[in-house]
C-alpha cells in the first residue's frame, strides 16, 4: 500500500529563521512528488512536481529535494506570509492516477 | 493557468436535503477527483473519475454519489445530508498525457449540515 507520511505536524518558527519539512514516502515506483501550499479555508495550491532523485526545484524562499525514499521542502529566512498547510503528495506509476497524500505540516512564522 | 471553479464557497443545508455541488475545469484534463477534508484526518478521497461517465469509488464514498455527463465537469451529490457530512469539500483535477501529473484544486466548498 501507498504510504505519505509529513513531519512535523507543526512548526512555529521566528521570521529568519531557515528550517525544513520531511515527506516521507512509500510507493510503487514513483511518477511524481508533488508539494503544495493550503490557507485556512482554501484549497491546496500547487507549488512544485519533482520526478527522479536528485532533482531540487525552487521558487521565491523554497526549495524542494527528492531522494528515493523522502522529499524535504527547505524554507529559507522564511516571512510571516509563508504560513500555512504544506502539503506533499506521490504519485505511483502504472495504474491509477490517484495520489496519495500526507497529512500535511502547519507552518507558523512568528514576525 | 489551469482553473478549476467549485461553484459555491459556502453552503448551508438541512438534514435530509438532496445537495449537489458542481465543478469545473478548463484544461481539458482526463481525471477529477473529489475530497473532504476534515482536522485531523487530512484529505480523503470519495471518488475518482478518469473519463465521461466512468468513475471509481475512493477511500469514503458512502452517503455520496458522483455524475461526470462532460469531461470539464464533475458533480458530487448527498443523497441525503447529514450533519456528519458537514466538511471541506476539495474537487480536483489532473491530466494523463505527457509528463505534467499534478493535480490543480479548486478554492473548496465549506458545507455546514444542521
Amino acid at each position: 500500500e501507498d504510504q505519505v507520511t509529513q513531519s512535523p505536524e507543526a512548526l512555529r518558527l521566528q521570521e529568519g529563521e531557515s528550517s525544513s519539512l520531511n515527506c516521507s514516502y512509500t510507493v510503487s515506483g514513483l511518477r511524481g512528488l508533488f508539494w503544495y501550499r493550503q490557507d485556512p479555508g482554501k484549497g491546496p495550491e500547487f507549488l512544485f512536481t519533482l520526478y527522479s532523485a536528485g532533482e531540487e526545484k525552487e521558487k521565491e524562499r523554497l526549495k524542494a529535494t527528492l531522494t528515493k525514499k523522502e522529499s524535504f521542502l527547505h524554507i529559507t529566512a522564511p516571512k510571516p506570509e509563508d504560513s500555512a498547510t504544506y502539503l506533499c503528495a506521490a504519485l505511483a506509476s502504472g495504474g491509477s492516477y490517484i495520489p496519495t497524500f500526507g497529512r500535511g505540516t502547519s507552518l507558523i512564522v512568528h514576525p | 493557468d489551469v482553473k478549476v471553479t467549485q461553484s459555491s464557497r459556502y453552503l448551508v443545508k438541512r438534514t435530509g436535503e438532496k445537495v449537489f455541488l458542481e465543478c469545473v475545469q478548463d484544461m481539458d484534463h482526463e481525471n477529477m477527483f473529489w475530497y473532504r477534508q476534515d482536522p485531523g484526518l487530512g484529505l480523503r478521497l470519495i471518488y475518482f473519475s478518469y473519463d465521461v461517465k466512468m468513475k471509481e469509488k475512493g477511500d469514503i464514498p458512502e452517503g455520496y454519489s458522483v455524475s461526470r455527463e462532460k469531461k470539464e465537469r464533475f458533480s458530487l451529490i448527498l443523497e441525503s445530508a447529514s450533519t456528519n457530512q458537514t466538511s471541506m469539500y476539495l474537487c480536483a483535477s489532473s491530466t494523463t498525457g505527457g509528463s505534467s501529473t499534478e493535480a490543480f484544486f479548486g478554492q473548496g466548498t465549506r458545507l455546514t449540515v444542521v
